[in-house]
């Protein structure tokens, strides 16, 4: 089976500080990894995705797999960066997505 | 439009009432995927599918949950019976199948706060 886990159910940071949204899985196979995110009042949207290997918004996420982790980082935290971020993980196939419970981010002035 | 319709976007029903939810995905996606997002928890997976057919319909709960995509565009999921436990937002995405481009991106819908009292 397939898991997602997101330790963190609210991160609390200051604008200018570097943030780290924490993500592990549990899967037996080679996943395909992604964090989507939710703004206040906006759809659940995709932010960036492992195998591009982009940075998005100043974010950027590293796949380790002897960790089983794909940990969400942004050197400066800004204030439009508050929303709830999840973690997400795609299994063999054509499945839907495995989401975390999600990580309330608040970013503080 | 543009992107993922949902409609309603909110519905409020009695316990053991027959509810229908529609999704209008974004033109040319064939993949369509329902799922459900309980207060505080994160979407869990329904139903995907793939053109007419469910490819995947292990998320589904129980058989008081059944989607229907007649025409490979629009899908409605219906809930038979419902309790006071199905209460949650349910979510539609689309993606454009690309073969061999493994990982694909979900457009999701804004949802439908179903609510049974």
């Amino acid at each position: 089976a397939q898991r997602v886990t997101q330790p963190e159910k609210l991160l609390s940071v200051f604008k200018g500080a570097p943030v780290e949204l924490k993500c592990n899985y549990s899967y037996s196979g080679s996943p395909e990894l992604f964090w989507y995110v939710q703004y206040s009042r906006q759809r659940l949207q995709l932010l960036l995705r492992h195998i591009s290997r982009e940075s998005i918004k100043g974010f950027t996420a590293d796949l380790n797999k002897g960790e089983t982790s794909f940990h969400l980082k942004k050197p400066f935290a800004q204030e439009e960066d508050s929303a709830m971020y999840y973690c997400a993980l795609q299994g063999g196939g054509a499945d839907g997505l495995t989401f975390g419970k999600g990580t309330h981010l608040i970013i503080q002035p | 439009g543009a992107g993922v319709s949902q409609t309603p976007s909110n519905k409020v029903t009695e316990k053991g009432k027959y509810v229908e939810l529609r999704c209008d995905p974004i033109s040319g996606h064939t993949a369509l995927y329902w799922y459900r997002q309980s207060l505080g928890q994160g979407p869990e997976f329904l139903i995907y599918f793939q053109g007419t057919g469910a490819a995947d319909d292990s998320g589904l709960p129980n058989d008081r949950f059944f989607a229907v995509r007649p025409e490979g565009s629009v899908s409605t999921l219906k809930i038979q019976r419902t309790e006071r436990g199905d209460s949650a937002v349910y979510l539609c995405a689309s993606s454009l199948i690309s073969v061999g481009q493994g990982a694909r991106e979900l457009f999701f819908g804004e949802g439908s706060r179903l609510t049974v009292l």
